[in-house]
């Protein structure tokens, strides 16, 4: 099986800097995905991962480190629109699976304040 | 707007009855995805299909099954429904050409059982 673990919620000022961690355990890992999520809306993809390292895309980024388990996505110059919830997602191969399954996590409220 | 159709929109309907839900990829996609979001379960994956096959299996309860179409349209059957069931229902699509397997999320299905 799998678990993927992030935190509940988060709480920044607009115009800071707010780290999401996530940790998961897996076998037969095959990628780590980041969606952003608002409300009632589908997830929007924001960034992957599948060799250890940061992957910077504008304002965003993803750090993957596949030996921890450990993930983070940095969001910088927080701005109000940013409010919503981060998902992670874990992508795992197995015997039956051709490809894997997803896994998500409960995914983090980021909660930007003015 | 990812490309991805879901329809309807909303569904309301009674115990034991049974639905089904439509999604049509993105032009170009070969893989479907399903998955069911509820408020105290978050997003579990359900299927994947790839060109009309199914690919990866995940916590779809027996009384679910999907299929895709040779026009790679997919459909998620829902029978003798229970209020759990009640939840939104996203389909993603992706090219799965091997390289980022990027999903993009329709807008969803909220199925409503009472």
């Amino acid at each position: 099986g799998q678990n993927i673990d992030q935190p509940t919620e988060m709480t920044a000022t607009e115009g800071a800097i707010v780290q999401i961690n996530c940790t998961y355990q897996t076998s037969g890992f095959n990628g780590l995905f980041w969606y952003q999520q608002h409300a009632g809306e589908a997830p929007t993809f924001l960034s992957y991962n599948v060799l250890d390292g940061l992957e910077e895309k504008g304002r965003f980024s993803s750090f993957l480190s596949r030996s921890k388990g450990y993930s983070y996505l940095l969001l910088k110059e927080l701005q109000m629109k940013d409010s919503a919830s981060y998902l992670c997602a874990v992508r795992s191969g197995g015997v039956t699976d051709s490809w894997g399954k997803f896994q998500f996590g409960a995914g983090t409220q980021v909660v930007v304040t003015p | 707007d990812s490309g991805v159709t879901q329809t309807p929109k909303h569904l309301i309907t009674a115990t034991g009855q049974r639905v089904t839900l439509r999604c049509s990829p993105r032009s170009g996609d070969l893989s479907v995805y399903w998955y069911q979001q509820s408020l105290d379960q978050g997003l579990q994956f359900l299927i994947q299909y790839y060109n009309g096959e199914e690919r990866a299996k995940g916590n779809i309860l027996e009384r679910f099954s999907a299929q895709q179409f040779p026009d790679l349209h997919s459909e998620l059957n829902l029978s003798s429904l229970e209020l759990g069931d009640s939840a939104l229902y996203f389909c993603a699509s992706s090219v799965d050409s091997g390289s980022t397997d990027t999903q993009y999320f329709g807008p969803g299905t909220r199925l409503t059982v009472l």
